[in-house]
């Protein structure tokens, strides 16, 4: 079964924005939306944007998502130093009986 | 409020058995699909299986499928894994987790930690 590609890792200073990519195939993000989850050190995952770019109650304005085609981008405007940690896209892929799948993840450093 | 409670880590051998619960309570159970993801230690995230709202749907990682179960009653608010053949490539944290209308893994409960080793 396919996994989503992340980047390992991506940085950046408070305030400054981080951009995370994810990669997948026509049998997931071309054909179905995209979630991402944030997983802080010591902590279960937690569901961050769903179908692509809509935010749960409770989750800061300065995280949105996007989506094109078999891509999706999570970015973090105005970065802060509780934001350092794990972030996972995932999206259901339709091909064999179905499945859910996770991308590879990206651990966020806030310098 | 929504609350996933797992229970039934443990340590095994390889070879052996367990079985996972997730207590639910704050929602109507019996309306949602259900899933369980696991984290091996130092890893990311895996999904392992789901479960539609009647229980009549499974679906399963090609990496489990053959070895683990996925059920749920209804009337308990409980939600299962059956694992059977355990290997020590099965070692992570199990997470329950709650689907919301096409979002899966919506809600996560705090895991339970299964350990195969001899």
């Amino acid at each position: 079964q396919s996994v989503l590609t992340q980047p390992p890792s991506a940085s950046g200073t408070p305030g400054q924005r981080v951009t995370i990519s994810c990669s997948g195939s026509n049998s997931n993000i071309g054909s179905n939306t995209v979630n991402w989850y944030q997983q802080l050190p010591g902590t279960a995952p937690k569901l961050l944007i769903y179908s692509n770019k809509q935010r749960p109650s409770g989750v800061p304005d300065r995280f949105s998502g996007s989506k094109s085609g078999t891509s999706a981008s999570l970015a973090i405007s105005g970065l802060q130093s509780e934001d350092e940690g794990d972030y996972y896209c995932a999206a259901w892929d339709g091909s064999l009986n179905g499945f859910y799948v996770f991308g590879t993840g990206t651990k966020v450093t806030v310098l | 409020e929504v609350q996933l409670l797992e229970s039934g880590g443990g340590l095994v051998q390889p070879g052996g058995s367990l079985r996972l619960s997730c207590a639910a309570s704050g929602f109507t159970f019996s309306s949602y699909a259900m899933s369980w993801v696991r984290q091996a230690p130092g890893e990311g995230l895996e999904w392992v299986s789901a479960i539609s709202d009647s229980g009549g749907r499974t679906y399963y990682a090609d990496s489990v499928k053959g070895r683990f179960t996925i059920s749920r009653d209804n009337s308990k608010n409980t939600l299962y894994l059956q694992m059977n053949g355990l290997r020590a490539e099965d070692t992570a944290v199990y997470y329950c987790a709650k689907s919301e209308s096409s979002t899966s893994c919506y809600s996560w409960g705090q895991g339970t930690l299964v350990t195969v080793s001899s």
